[in-house]
């Protein structure tokens, strides 16, 4: 199966910044998903991104499938922003399970 | 209100006892999926299922035991195999199977007295 990469592993921000979360991939994937996990467990969809760029109020994303990476974007960072943010993707033959990396904690202080 | 929902939010296991954990989904979605989690770590998968009656072992299936007799509800078993069961559990469906956003249920913590 794929490896996933995610960095940084933790990150302390200042309510208002801006953050880039990185996620780097062993081999070629498809279906590539972020999400975020609130400290009460709960995860979220925030991306479904294969390849290209999205945006989504304050947040975006790009995905360079033939470099095997993607990033997260969050502008104006805001305390409800904290949390684990997982990136996951499948290999890009057969039908491989859902691959999760180990997450960046996201601290966002007031 | 559609979505995902899991029960109980809280589980205590004693030594030797099996426990089953609920989820059910109201979204028409045909897979459905078991992840665990420990702490600081991210989501390993248990077991899928892509279609009513049929499931597979993930990557971490040894211990674990499911069913998919109705579309909408997976439930899992932690059997007395499984040695080190503490950790939080999380269910999650997606229309149809790997190649499809997963969206995920509230998620059960499971501990062992």
């Amino acid at each position: 199966g794929i490896q996933v990469e995610q960095s940084p592993p933790d990150l302390i921000l200042q309510e208002g910044a801006n953050s880039t979360l990185r996620c780097n991939f062993s081999d070629s994937v498809n279906n590539l998903q972020w999400f975020h996990q609130n400290p009460w467990g709960q995860l979220i969809n925030l991306f479904y991104i294969p390849s290209g760029t999205k945006q989504n109020g304050r947040l975006s994303a790009t995905t360079v499938a033939t470099e095997r990476y993607s990033l997260l974007y969050i502008s104006s960072s805001q305390t409800t922003d904290s949390g684990v943010y997982f990136c996951a993707g499948t290999a890009n033959f057969g039908n491989e399970k859902l691959t999760f990396g180990t997450g960046t904690r996201l601290t966002i202080i007031p | 209100d559609g979505g995902i929902t899991q029960s109980p939010k809280y589980l205590f296991r004693k030594e030797g006892q099996n426990v089953t954990l609920s989820c059910e989904q109201n979204l028409n979605h045909d897979a459905m999926y078991w992840y665990r989690q420990d702490p600081g770590q991210g989501l390993r998968l248990i077991y899928y299922s892509q279609i009513v009656n049929d499931f597979q072992k993930g990557d971490i299936a040894e211990g674990y035991s499911v069913s998919r007799e109705k579309k909408e509800s997976f439930p899992l078993t932690v059997t007395s195999a499984q040695k080190n069961p503490t950790a939080f559990y999380l269910c999650a469906s997606s229309i149809a199977g790997n190649q499809e956003t997963q969206y995920f249920g509230p998620g059960t913590r499971l501990l062992v007295l």
